[in-house]
């Protein structure tokens, strides 16, 4: 019954450093989705992928990459770091893009970039 | 492109009250989805309800119902019988129908007072 999992939960980069956040579901979700959390902005969505190995620029893609070469995993990458990209990331995904579907979400990775 | 606006940045309600939270949204489109996620401190997002535009009546989960008002562009959470549980920051979402893009709102903190 794990739904959408998301590691790491917590990391501290330094500045030009890289990294990889992993998305795991296991509801055989067609789509699935990255997102950003900041305060007072709400959600705003990075990248996502609509079936294995698609991806798609959402509204603030530039300085990460995504990869989706499982249907079940869907990785973010962040080639390197800047203070800007400290967020909160969330992994979401759902069944097919009709019948609104809402999403399922994963617990969050807490990004902090020094 | 669509927007969501959230206008209350906090609210609060008495244990046992009522409250409404607004939300208000900007599309051209006439088939979408409307929902209301809540994240408590667990950082986790869940579903709370959700909404079909081509459905005239207001939808209701137990405590939880809407407001729907498709000219004014209005989508207002109401919450009855405030439990303390019920304290979360609370997300309104627009998703355009076939469209892989959920816009949401900046978020509003609920406080349920004892």
């Amino acid at each position: 019954n794990a739904g959408v999992t998301q590691t790491p939960k917590f990391r501290v980069l330094k500045t030009g450093q890289s990294m990889t956040l992993l998305c795991a579901q296991d509801m055989n979700h067609e789509y699935m989705y990255w997102y950003r959390q900041d305060p007072g902005m709400g959600l705003r969505l990075i990248h996502y992928s609509v079936g294995e190995g698609t991806t798609a620029k959402g509204e603030v893609p530039d300085g990460y990459n995504v990869s989706r070469l499982k249907k079940q995993n869907f990785l973010l990458g962040l080639e390197s770091a800047a203070p800007s990209q400290t967020s909160v990331y969330f992994c979401a995904s759902t069944l097919q893009d009709r019948g609104g579907y809402g999403y399922t979400f994963g617990s969050g990775t807490r990004l902090t970039v020094v | 492109a669509q927007t969501v606006t959230q206008s209350q940045p906090e609210m609060s309600v008495q244990e046992a009250e009522t409250v409404t939270l607004s939300c208000t949204y900007d599309t051209s489109e006439s088939d979408y989805y409307l929902f209301w996620y809540k994240q408590p401190p667990s950082r986790q997002m869940i579903l709370v309800i959700r909404q079909e535009a081509y459905k005239q009546q207001n939808a209701t989960e137990n405590r939880f119902s809407v407001n729907f008002q498709k000219a004014a562009k209005s989508f207002s959470l109401k919450i009855s019988d405030s439990q303390l549980g019920d304290a979360a920051m609370y997300f309104c979402a627009y998703r355009r129908y076939n469209n892989n893009d959920m816009r949401f709102g900046a978020g509003t903190r609920l406080t349920v007072k004892p």
